[in-house]
Protein backbone atom coordinates (compact mmCIF):
# COMPACT_ATOMS: atom_id res chain seq x y z
CA UNK A 1 0.00 0.00 0.00
CA UNK A 2 1.11 3.62 0.06
CA UNK A 3 1.04 6.14 2.89
CA UNK A 4 2.45 9.88 2.69
CA UNK A 5 3.21 12.00 6.62
CA UNK A 6 3.15 15.76 6.11
CA UNK A 7 2.65 17.88 8.85
CA UNK A 8 -0.80 18.93 9.81
CA UNK A 9 -0.37 22.92 10.47
CA UNK A 10 2.50 25.31 9.41
CA UNK A 11 2.15 29.03 10.41
CA UNK A 12 4.60 32.24 9.02
CA UNK A 13 4.58 35.46 8.33
CA UNK A 14 4.31 37.38 5.18
CA UNK A 15 7.36 37.60 3.68
CA UNK A 16 9.17 34.77 4.99
CA UNK A 17 9.92 31.44 3.36
CA UNK A 18 8.63 28.04 4.70
CA UNK A 19 8.97 24.71 4.08
CA UNK A 20 6.75 21.64 4.43
CA UNK A 21 7.98 18.15 4.18
CA UNK A 22 6.35 15.37 2.97
CA UNK A 23 7.63 11.28 3.38
CA UNK A 24 6.09 8.53 1.43
CA UNK A 25 6.10 5.09 1.40
CA UNK A 26 4.45 3.57 -2.00
CA UNK A 27 5.22 0.41 -3.95
CA UNK A 28 5.34 1.73 -7.38
CA UNK A 29 6.74 5.00 -7.03
CA UNK A 30 6.93 7.23 -10.33
CA UNK A 31 6.72 10.67 -8.94
CA UNK A 32 6.15 13.36 -6.35
CA UNK A 33 3.68 16.62 -6.87
CA UNK A 34 2.36 19.03 -4.76
CA UNK A 35 -1.13 20.71 -4.80
CA UNK A 36 -2.65 23.45 -3.44
CA UNK A 37 -6.13 24.07 -1.89
CA UNK A 38 -7.97 27.44 -0.86
CA UNK A 39 -11.22 26.64 1.78
CA UNK A 40 -13.73 25.90 -0.31
CA UNK A 41 -12.01 24.94 -3.66
CA UNK A 42 -10.62 22.45 -5.95
CA UNK A 43 -6.90 21.34 -5.81
CA UNK A 44 -4.79 22.73 -8.12
CA UNK A 45 -1.46 21.24 -9.19
CA UNK A 46 1.81 22.73 -8.56
CA UNK A 47 4.65 20.77 -9.14
CA UNK A 48 6.08 17.83 -9.89
CA UNK A 49 9.32 15.93 -9.29
CA UNK A 50 10.14 12.61 -10.70
CA UNK A 51 14.02 12.57 -10.39
CA UNK A 52 16.18 13.49 -7.54
CA UNK A 53 16.67 17.50 -6.94
CA UNK A 54 14.95 20.99 -7.21
CA UNK A 55 12.12 22.15 -8.92
CA UNK A 56 11.67 25.84 -8.86
CA UNK A 57 8.97 27.75 -10.38
CA UNK A 58 8.41 31.18 -9.52
CA UNK A 59 8.04 31.67 -5.75
CA UNK A 60 7.07 27.68 -4.92
CA UNK A 61 10.02 25.43 -5.40
CA UNK A 62 9.85 21.30 -4.77
CA UNK A 63 12.57 18.98 -3.62
CA UNK A 64 12.51 15.38 -3.80
CA UNK A 65 15.43 12.83 -2.48
CA UNK A 66 14.28 9.29 -3.72
CA UNK A 67 16.96 7.59 -2.01
CA UNK A 68 15.24 8.69 1.36
CA UNK A 69 11.53 8.30 0.28
CA UNK A 70 11.43 12.06 0.98
CA UNK A 71 10.13 15.49 -0.95
CA UNK A 72 9.49 19.29 0.53
CA UNK A 73 7.78 22.04 -0.91
CA UNK A 74 9.38 25.44 -0.42
CA UNK A 75 7.18 28.49 -0.32
CA UNK A 76 9.26 32.19 -0.56
CA UNK A 77 8.31 35.45 0.11
CA UNK A 78 5.44 34.86 1.45
CA UNK A 79 2.46 36.46 0.97
CA UNK A 80 -1.33 36.27 2.72
CA UNK A 81 -3.42 34.34 -0.88
CA UNK A 82 -0.83 31.62 0.07
CA UNK A 83 -2.95 30.81 3.31
CA UNK A 84 -4.13 27.30 1.40
CA UNK A 85 -3.65 23.88 2.24
CA UNK A 86 -0.62 21.97 0.31
CA UNK A 87 -0.96 18.12 -0.24
CA UNK A 88 1.86 15.94 -1.42
CA UNK A 89 0.73 13.14 -3.87
CA UNK A 90 2.45 9.98 -4.83
CA UNK A 91 2.20 9.01 -8.45
CA UNK A 92 1.50 5.33 -8.18
CA UNK A 93 2.03 2.51 -11.14
CA UNK A 94 0.40 -0.33 -9.64
CA UNK A 95 -2.88 -1.21 -11.47
CA UNK A 96 -2.79 1.53 -13.79
CA UNK A 97 -1.25 5.36 -12.63
CA UNK A 98 -3.04 6.97 -10.01
CA UNK A 99 -2.52 9.40 -7.62
CA UNK A 100 -2.58 9.16 -3.88
CA UNK A 101 -2.58 12.35 -1.30
CA UNK A 102 -1.57 12.96 2.10
CA UNK A 103 -3.64 14.17 4.84
CA UNK A 104 -2.78 17.84 3.65
CA UNK A 105 -0.60 20.73 5.48
CA UNK A 106 -2.63 23.63 6.45
CA UNK A 107 -0.64 27.15 5.88
CA UNK A 108 -1.57 30.03 7.86
CA UNK A 109 0.19 33.26 6.98
CA UNK A 110 0.17 36.08 9.59
CA UNK A 111 0.81 39.44 8.34
CA UNK B 1 -12.41 25.41 -21.70
CA UNK B 2 -14.60 23.77 -19.55
CA UNK B 3 -12.15 21.02 -18.02
CA UNK B 4 -13.89 18.97 -15.52
CA UNK B 5 -17.31 19.40 -14.63
CA UNK B 6 -19.01 17.78 -11.70
CA UNK B 7 -22.92 17.61 -11.43
CA UNK B 8 -24.72 18.33 -8.82
CA UNK B 9 -22.36 20.86 -6.76
CA UNK B 10 -24.79 19.86 -3.41
CA UNK B 11 -26.88 17.10 -2.00
CA UNK B 12 -29.02 16.25 0.73
CA UNK B 13 -29.99 12.26 0.81
CA UNK B 14 -31.71 10.46 3.27
CA UNK B 15 -30.07 7.53 4.84
CA UNK B 16 -31.22 4.50 2.34
CA UNK B 17 -31.58 6.85 -0.59
CA UNK B 18 -29.29 6.17 -3.73
CA UNK B 19 -28.10 8.90 -6.04
CA UNK B 20 -25.25 9.16 -9.15
CA UNK B 21 -22.58 11.84 -9.15
CA UNK B 22 -22.09 12.46 -12.50
CA UNK B 23 -17.80 13.94 -13.86
CA UNK B 24 -17.67 15.13 -17.53
CA UNK B 25 -14.00 16.14 -18.92
CA UNK B 26 -13.42 17.93 -21.76
CA UNK B 27 -9.49 17.41 -22.52
CA UNK B 28 -10.26 13.89 -23.66
CA UNK B 29 -8.21 12.77 -20.60
CA UNK B 30 -7.42 8.89 -20.22
CA UNK B 31 -7.69 8.35 -16.78
CA UNK B 32 -10.31 9.36 -14.22
CA UNK B 33 -10.54 9.36 -10.60
CA UNK B 34 -13.04 9.63 -7.95
CA UNK B 35 -11.92 11.06 -4.64
CA UNK B 36 -13.67 11.61 -1.37
CA UNK B 37 -12.40 14.58 1.45
CA UNK B 38 -13.33 14.78 4.73
CA UNK B 39 -11.45 17.14 7.24
CA UNK B 40 -8.32 16.11 8.27
CA UNK B 41 -8.14 13.14 5.84
CA UNK B 42 -7.16 14.40 3.00
CA UNK B 43 -8.14 13.70 -0.48
CA UNK B 44 -8.88 9.70 -0.48
CA UNK B 45 -9.09 7.58 -3.38
CA UNK B 46 -12.97 5.54 -4.07
CA UNK B 47 -12.26 4.57 -7.64
CA UNK B 48 -10.57 4.92 -10.45
CA UNK B 49 -10.81 4.66 -14.49
CA UNK B 50 -7.59 3.63 -16.67
CA UNK B 51 -9.86 4.69 -19.82
CA UNK B 52 -13.11 3.83 -21.78
CA UNK B 53 -14.77 0.74 -20.31
CA UNK B 54 -12.37 0.05 -17.18
CA UNK B 55 -12.75 0.68 -13.37
CA UNK B 56 -10.57 0.18 -10.41
CA UNK B 57 -10.65 0.01 -6.73
CA UNK B 58 -8.72 2.75 -5.02
CA UNK B 59 -8.16 2.97 -1.13
CA UNK B 60 -11.59 2.95 0.25
CA UNK B 61 -14.00 2.08 -2.85
CA UNK B 62 -16.83 0.17 -0.09
CA UNK B 63 -20.74 1.53 -0.50
CA UNK B 64 -19.78 2.99 -3.96
CA UNK B 65 -19.74 1.87 -7.57
CA UNK B 66 -18.58 3.75 -10.81
CA UNK B 67 -18.84 2.98 -14.90
CA UNK B 68 -16.73 4.62 -17.67
CA UNK B 69 -19.45 3.78 -20.94
CA UNK B 70 -17.74 6.94 -22.75
CA UNK B 71 -14.04 8.51 -22.21
CA UNK B 72 -15.04 11.86 -21.48
CA UNK B 73 -17.83 10.60 -18.54
CA UNK B 74 -17.10 8.64 -15.47
CA UNK B 75 -20.20 8.08 -12.90
CA UNK B 76 -19.84 7.59 -8.84
CA UNK B 77 -23.00 6.10 -7.69
CA UNK B 78 -24.05 5.30 -4.21
CA UNK B 79 -26.77 2.67 -4.15
CA UNK B 80 -27.63 2.86 -0.14
CA UNK B 81 -26.38 6.11 1.56
CA UNK B 82 -25.33 6.16 4.97
CA UNK B 83 -24.05 8.91 7.15
CA UNK B 84 -20.79 7.83 7.00
CA UNK B 85 -21.20 8.62 3.41
CA UNK B 86 -21.26 12.87 3.92
CA UNK B 87 -17.98 14.05 2.06
CA UNK B 88 -17.21 16.17 -0.67
CA UNK B 89 -16.20 14.42 -3.19
CA UNK B 90 -13.93 15.39 -5.83
CA UNK B 91 -13.44 14.12 -9.57
CA UNK B 92 -10.06 14.45 -11.48
CA UNK B 93 -9.02 13.43 -14.95
CA UNK B 94 -5.18 12.87 -16.10
CA UNK B 95 -3.30 12.10 -19.31
CA UNK B 96 -2.19 8.41 -19.19
CA UNK B 97 1.46 9.21 -18.58
CA UNK B 98 3.43 8.82 -15.57
CA UNK B 99 4.22 12.59 -14.63
CA UNK B 100 1.10 14.37 -15.56
CA UNK B 101 -0.76 16.81 -13.08
CA UNK B 102 -4.48 15.87 -12.60
CA UNK B 103 -7.26 18.78 -12.83
CA UNK B 104 -10.13 18.52 -10.33
CA UNK B 105 -13.74 19.40 -10.86
CA UNK B 106 -15.12 21.87 -8.64
CA UNK B 107 -16.24 19.47 -6.04
CA UNK B 108 -19.83 18.03 -5.09
CA UNK B 109 -20.75 18.67 -1.31
CA UNK B 110 -22.92 15.36 0.11
CA UNK B 111 -24.81 15.30 3.30
CA UNK B 112 -26.88 11.99 4.09
CA UNK B 113 -28.86 12.46 7.22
Amino acid sequence: GQSLEQPSEVTAVEGAIVQINCTYQTSGFYGLSWYQQHDGGAPTFLSYNALDGLEETGRFSSFLSRSDSYGYLLLQELQMKDSASYFCAVRDQGGGFKTIFGAGTRLFVKA
Amino acid sequence: NAGVTQTPKFRVLKTGQSMTLLCAQDMNHEYMYWYRQDPGMGLRLIHYSVGEGTTAKGEVPDGYNVSRLKKQNFLLGLESAAPSQTSVYFCASSEDTSNTEAFFGQGTRLTVV
